[in-house]
């Protein structure tokens, strides 16, 4: 079984530049949250998908965008980057059985650590 | 909305030492209750969830965590630390009404010293 990959590991941008991070789920789940871990700090829910929909989504601009695919891997990504977006990005992947974002054990990746320059 | 507080920012503790590290929410019913680990490197691991029933829960790598509805605590405890322990760890609330997604706590440094 495989689990949670993310790519790449880690990125350097500059201000004003995109970036795309890309997230592979665990076999067989339909559900990929994408959170912003910035240094000293726990994790900050930005987004969910559910079956290729979006299914909530937290407290950030929509500069951040995302997408699922049919094989329910994810793509996030961010315009305009500003210095503050530098953090380490996390994917999480379940089986959203319930639908409700706080049940479903997540599952979570190693991460991309993005620095904005 | 829920809230987490983790007070402590590091920790350090001798190996075979035991360990607890707390954990307060805000809320205004029973949430539902995680911890995870983050070692360098790598994602977040589910360490164990408290959802209802048995107010102490047991969960892997020989960790356990006590929901006090009182104190609005859901400390995590160890009774002997290994030096692989040695991470940081999460804290995470989650609502029993409505979508909405985990808030997790800053987090918990864990130093590990022979």
């Amino acid at each position: 079984e495989t689990g949670v990959t993310q790519s790449p590991t880690h990125l350097i941008k500059t201000r004003g530049q995109q970036v795309t991070l890309r997230c592979s789920s665990q076999s067989g789940h339909n559900t990929v949250s994408w959170y912003q871990q910035a240094l000293g700090q726990g994790p900050q829910f930005i987004f969910q998908y559910y079956r290729e929909e979006e299914n909530g989504r937290g407290n950030f601009p929509p500069r951040f965008s995302g997408l699922q695919f049919p094989n329910y891997s994810s793509e996030l990504n961010v315009n305009a980057l500003e210095l503050d977006d530098s953090a380490l990005y996390l994917c999480a992947s379940s089986l959203g059985t319930s639908g409700r974002m706080s049940t479903d054990t997540q599952y979570f990746g190693p991460g991309t650590r993005l620095t904005v320059l | 909305a829920q809230s987490v507080t983790q007070p402590d920012i590091h920790i350090t503790v001798s190996e075979g030492a035991s360990l607890e590290l707390r954990c307060n929410y805000s809320y205004g019913a029973t949430p539902y209750l995680f911890w995870y680990v983050q070692s360098p490197g790598q994602g977040l691991q589910l360490l164990l969830k408290y959802f209802s029933g048995d107010t102490l829960v047991q969960g892997i790598k020989g960790f356990e965590a006590e929901f006090k509805r009182s104190q609005s605590s859901f400390n995590l405890r160890k009774p002997s630390v290994h030096w692989s322990d040695a991470a940081e760890y999460f804290c995470a609330v989650g609502a029993r009404s409505g979508n909405t997604p985990l808030v997790f706590g800053k987090g918990t440094r864990l130093s590990v010293i022979a």
